[in-house]
């Protein structure tokens, strides 16, 4: 069965310092987006991603985040300068329709 | 604006059934969802229901929703070991042309011999 798969499964970074996720959606899924599970948190919506532009985004996901789609196949999501708030566990999610989404298993940032 | 709640906890005995409540507060809801965590796992669909419907089976498990009092539920039968993990509850808003869910803070379902 396809799935999505994200990478690394484990980010260490310091504080300042740009990291980028990757997830490789499920391959004839249409819709794209990342949320976010701080420890102990809800997971949180942060961005969508639809026909190679943003959808949707929440008020989480300011300037210092970005997404792009580099290629036909990978999905990206930049934190720029990260902070010590950033650290969570980071969720890719994909749908081909844009009604039942399916989860990557996460990528955990842990910012020092 | 959505909340989902979720009571934190629930201890059931193997074999027994499980029900995990869940309440939100969008009437505009239109798809409502189960989603199961294992540890260090990511999220997987368990299951959904669509607004119009009062229940959905499949195999073990059975989603019931009162629209009207903004309630849904998850039945697992003859509950397993396997079981144990966390249980997600979602409502879902329309938005830039698919659904955003909004989670609830998840079930932990302890399942014991």
């Amino acid at each position: 069965e396809p799935e999505v798969t994200q990478t690394p499964s484990h980010q260490v970074t310091q504080m300042g310092q740009e990291v980028i996720l990757r997830c490789v959606p499920i391959s004839n899924h249409l819709y794209f987006y990342w949320y976010r599970q701080i420890l102990g948190q809800k997971v949180e919506f942060l961005v969508s991603f639809y026909n190679n532009e943003i959808s949707e985004k929440s008020e989480i996901f300011d300037d210092q985040f970005s997404v792009e789609r580099p290629d036909g196949s990978n999905f990206t999501l930049k934190i720029r300068s990260t902070k010590l708030e950033d650290s969570a566990m980071y969720f890719c999610a994909s749908t081909i329709r844009g009604d039942t989404q399916y989860f990557g298993p996460g990528t955990r940032l842990t910012v020092l | 604006g959505e909340d989902v709640e979720q009571s934190l906890f629930l201890s059931v005995r193997e074999g027994d059934s499980s029900v995990i409540n869940c309440t939100y507060t969008d009437s505009s809801s239109t798809y409502l969802y189960w989603y199961k965590q294992e540890p260090g796992a990511g999220l997987q669909l368990l299951t959904y229901i669509f607004s119009n419907m009062d229940m959905k089976q499949d195999q073990r498990l059975t989603v019931l929703l009162n629209k009207k009092d903004k309630h849904l539920s998850l039945r697992i039968a003859d509950t397993q070991t396997g079981d144990s993990a966390i249980y997600f509850c979602a409502e879902s808003r329309l938005s830039g042309g698919s659904y955003i869910p909004t989670f609830g803070r998840g079930t932990s379902l302890i399942v014991h011999p």
